[in-house]
């Protein structure tokens, strides 16, 4: 059971947006920001947003990330095959002194 | 930035093990690290952290009392001792940096891992 909560997965066509919600409460994400990571099984993880909606050096545009309250979302615009990844969310929690996790949402592109 | 674990392996139940990620291409003693793991197909678990000069570490409730982190500044090193292992210790144990700016932190690299597998 994850601290955070996401859908365990969501699926798109080529070209469409895709949403990734992540559900937390006051002590992670309602009081902290949220970091998104992409993840492929075998690979390092790899962040792809931080501060709630900072991209990295290098990460595409197509990736956006927003939150209020307690809850995040990353979305995906212009999806591509390539964005086939597992996709998880993270957030300090202050009543854990440590980091939060969400449970992985598996995106799929028909 | 490359971190790499190592340490990881087979060991039984009620044993100890030693994990260490060997540090690269930044200032390692400007940073605080973590441990995460993962059970392979399930999601992260947070399980310590140190910070810069290892004044300060942080456990899961899971591995409070058995594990312990430390580290190494002047060979840019990172290390979890893990005592009195059980079947749900069983995880891809990854390194990882600690980034911050204001109020916000973030962890912005993270090692392939290290596999532990407690089994009798």
């Amino acid at each position: 059971q994850s601290v955070l909560t996401q859908a365990p997965s969501v699926s798109g066509t080529p070209g469409q947006r895709v949403t990734i919600s992540c559900s937390g409460s006051n002590s992670n994400i309602g009081s902290n920001s949220v970091n998104w990571y992409h993840h492929l099984p075998g690979t390092a993880p790899k962040l792809l947003m931080y501060s709630s909606n900072q991209r990295p050096s290098g990460v595409t545009d197509r990736f956006s990330g927003s939150k209020s309250g307690s809850s995040a979302t990353l979305a995906i615009s212009g999806l591509r095959s390539e964005d086939e990844a597992d996709y998880f969310c993270a957030a300090w929690d202050d009543s854990l002194n440590g980091v939060a996790f969400g449970g992985g949402t598996k995106v799929t592109v028909l | 930035v490359q971190l790499v674990e190592s340490g990881g392996g087979v060991v039984q139940p009620g044993g100890s093990l030693r994990l260490s990620c060997a540090a690269s291409g930044f200032i390692f003693d400007d940073y605080t690290m973590h441990w995460v793991r993962q059970v392979p197909g399930k999601s992260l678990e947070w399980v310590s952290l140190i910070n810069w000069n290892g004044g300060n570490t942080y456990y899961a409730h899971s591995v409070r009392g058995r594990f312990t982190i430390a580290r190494d500044n002047r060979k840019n090193s990172l290390f979890l001792q893990m005592n009195s292992l059980t079947t749900d210790d069983s995880a891809l144990y990854y390194c990882a940096r600690d980034n911050h700016s204001g109020y916000d932190r973030w962890i912005d690299y993270w090692g392939q891992g290290t596999l532990v597998t407690v089994s009798s």
